[in-house]
């Protein structure tokens, strides 16, 4: 197992509501990267963070939003929740190389 | 048309047999190729990890990249039921950049015992 951990495990949220997701990254980690992977599809990235600063991102609305702490932990938000913001959320931890590493995720549902 | 496509399978073999995992990429700016392997309801789990062109091998994985044709592959030997999951190809281009990875949508393998 990674050292990345993710919670919580499994959240319901209805349409229109805001959610805050959370990642503690691998001890030595220095940047953190959010994916959503939806049912049968791969992680898409939405960006990443290094040293509290965001560090590029993906197709994603500006309803989607992060933060780093000065710990390396990192925060997800999502406001105003579609139907289809329904995935799985993945965090990954990397250090000065490419490698990263995902904790086991948040399974989100919006009703 | 995808930057990254991978066949979903289903892909079913039995135990002990030589399974080939495939990806195809059209962006010539990747250079660095991994595979992950997924349990159902699990995070993505860093199996290989290759730069550029070439051969590497763990144990019973081989991951294999050619550039030049935009291809990699990934070959477990000697399947056995507890490598039954979802392969995941990914890639990412220079290092100074986002290392934002792109992945492939996945193939589900099924070995039986």
């Amino acid at each position: 197992e990674t050292g990345v951990t993710q919670s919580p495990t499994h959240l319901i949220k209805t349409r229109g509501q805001q959610v805050t997701l959370r990642c503690s990254s691998q001890s030595g980690h220095n940047t953190v990267s959010w994916y959503q992977q939806a049912l049968g599809q791969g992680p898409q990235f939405i960006f990443q963070y290094y040293r509290e600063e965001e560090n590029g991102r993906g197709n994603f609305p500006p309803r989607f939003s992060g933060l780093q702490f000065p710990n390396y932990s990192s925060e997800l938000n999502v406001n105003a929740l579609e139907l289809d913001d329904s995935a799985l959320y993945l965090c990954a931890s990397s250090s000065a190389v490419a490698e990263q590493y995902f904790g086991p995720g948040t399974r989100l549902t919006v009703t | 048309q995808k930057e990254v496509e991978q066949d979903p399978g289903p892909l079913s073999v039995p135990e002990g047999a030589i399974v080939s995992l495939n990806c195809t990429y059209s962006n010539s700016a990747f250079q660095y190729f991994m595979w992950y392997r997924q349990y159902s309801r699990k995070g993505p789990e860093l199996l290989m990890y290759t730069y550029s062109s070439g051969n590497k091998e763990d144990g019973r994985f081989t991951a294999q990249v050619d550039k030049s044709s935009k291809y990699i592959s990934l070959f477990i030997r000697d399947s056995q039921p507890s490598d039954s999951a979802t392969y995941l190809c990914a890639m990412s281009a220079t290092y100074r950049s986002a290392r934002q990875l792109t992945f492939g949508s996945g193939t589900q393998l099924t070995v039986l015992p």
